[in-house]
């Protein structure tokens, strides 16, 4: 269980265009949801935090305008990078909280668990 | 905002050996603190967790410790396998920020048979 599944795994997109990308929890519920950007050999950098039914929380840093996102219900998040240039070029990977479960051991309460990653390339 | 640092970046060990990697932290809020691993490619993939109510916990081979007062913890992981070579990711997070995960920088552990 506690299954998160992250599409599409790569795009390849022209300066300019904007990309969605999909964050489902597929066999638990998750009112949060956050996104995080990776570049390479280097930690996870939290961008927002996706909250079911509200506005996203951005940190600091990190444009609302450029980085839209939208927490429908209680399994689906989405990214999109609009008008992608290259600087936006990166490994961005989501993670759902589980809001319900039993303690410990996978599926637990409150656990993160992690998409398998968009890795975006901007030409 | 929170602040987590880790170290060693890399960290290379035989077969067999412990490992240990060293987390600190700046906020005293923080009240959750899980271990991830990634190997290349992958997912992270949690390993353990420890919440501030404890001081220690062990599963198998490999182990977390919290120091609260000193704001730091650390993951132990004993008899080394080379399968355990991947990127390690110590996080911290609140309750008050619904579990946002305030990553280190990494340590790639490298395991030699």
């Amino acid at each position: 269980g506690a299954v998160v599944s992250q599409h599409p795994s790569r795009v390849i997109c022209k300066s300019g265009t904007s990309v969605k990308i999909e964050c489902r929890s597929l066999d638990f519920q998750a009112t949060t949801m956050f996104w995080y950007r990776q570049f390479p050999k280097q930690s996870l950098m939290l961008m927002a935090t996706s909250n079911e039914g509200s506005k996203a929380t951005y940190e600091q840093g990190v444009e609302k305008d450029k980085f839209l996102i939208n927490h429908a219900s209680l399994t689906l998040s989405t990214l999109t990078v609009t008008s992608a240039h290259p600087e936006d070029s990166s490994f961005y990977i989501c993670s759902a909280r589980n809001r319900i479960g039993t303690s410990g051991g996978a599926g637990a309460k409150n656990i993160q668990y992690f998409g398998a990653g968009t890795r975006l390339s901007v030409l | 905002g929170e602040n987590v640092e880790q170290h060693p970046s890399t960290l290379s060990v035989q077969e067999g050996d412990s490992a240990v990697i060293k987390c600190t932290y700046s906020d005293s809020a923080s009240n959750y603190f899980p271990w991830y691993k990634q190997e290349l490619g992958k997912r992270p993939q949690l390993i353990i967790d420890i919440r501030s109510n404890v001081g220690e916990k062990k599963d198998q081979r490999i182990a977390v410790t919290l120091n609260k007062t000193a704001k730091h913890f650390s993951l132990h992981i004993t008899e080394t396998q080379p399968e355990d070579s991947a990127v390690y990711f110590c996080a911290a997070s609140t309750t008050n920020s619904g579990y946002a995960l305030n990553f280190g920088k990494g340590t790639s552990l490298l395991v030699t048979p």
